[in-house]
């Protein structure tokens, strides 16, 4: 399946963070959402072959990468307070289905 | 602006009946449309999709409708548990032709399956 590290991670306001993530064998497409406390997953973005494939609403500070081993970072730059979220991957054959991680919680103080 | 909508945060059934949670959409674009279970400390689990051309998909106890006229569709679980307690999510997929297969949630329903 897919895993995610770390599971919980707090941070203080202007640091940078780095969330990772290992796709399910197979899969070549990997993208990322944001969950704030009450709401649902929020599209982040979206990598195919190593490229940024489309972005959310989302400012350039968040930032990713997708390895040749379709595994995935999903970089912050410069946290601010409302970046506290869970932060979901999901990967899949492109245009297939999108199958989740558990996320990583991130708290930023 | 929300175009996935989930209107009723939380539902209660009784075990052995059957849960309907309901989605509506306002983007005529959507293609695909798909529903989740979230547990807490979970990430979101697949459970059923429809694409635009049909308008039901049946998978052991879940049947998802599609209303394309009402921008409408909904998740019967028949008959319920008490382990499908949960939080549920709608999602619509866009930009289908663009190549990028980016989905749009609702807030989600939280299920209590009484027992």
């Amino acid at each position: 399946g897919v895993t995610q590290s770390p599971t919980h991670l707090i941070k203080t306001r202007g640091q940078q963070v780095t969330l990772r993530c290992s796709s399910q064998s197979g899969h070549n497409t990997v993208s990322w959402y944001q969950q704030a406390l009450g709401q649902g997953p929020q599209f982040i973005f979206q990598y195919y072959r190593k490229e940024e494939n489309g972005r959310g609403n989302f400012p350039p500070r968040f930032s990713g990468l997708q390895f040749p081993n379709d595994s995935s970072e999903l970089n912050v730059n410069a946290l601010e307070l409302d970046d506290s979220a869970l932060y979901l991957c999901a990967s899949s054959r492109r245009g297939e289905t999108q199958y989740f991680g558990p996320g990583t919680r991130l708290l930023v103080l | 602006d929300q175009q996935v909508k989930q209107n009723s945060p939380s539902l209660s059934v009784q075990e052995g009946r059957i849960s309907i949670l309901n989605c509506d959409y306002t983007n005529s674009m959507f293609d695909y449309f798909l529903w989740y279970k979230k547990y807490p400390a979970e990430g979101p689990t697949f459970l059923i999709s429809i694409s635009s051309i049909k308008d039901k998909n049946e998978d052991g106890r879940f049947t998802v409708f599609l209303n394309k006229s009402a921008k409408h569709l909904s998740l019967h679980i028949v008959p319920s548990q008490p382990g499908d307690s949960a939080v549920y999510f709608c999602a619509a997929s866009s930009d289908t032709t663009s190549g990028t297969y980016k989905y749009i949630f609702g807030t989600g329903t939280r299920l209590k399956v009484l027992a």
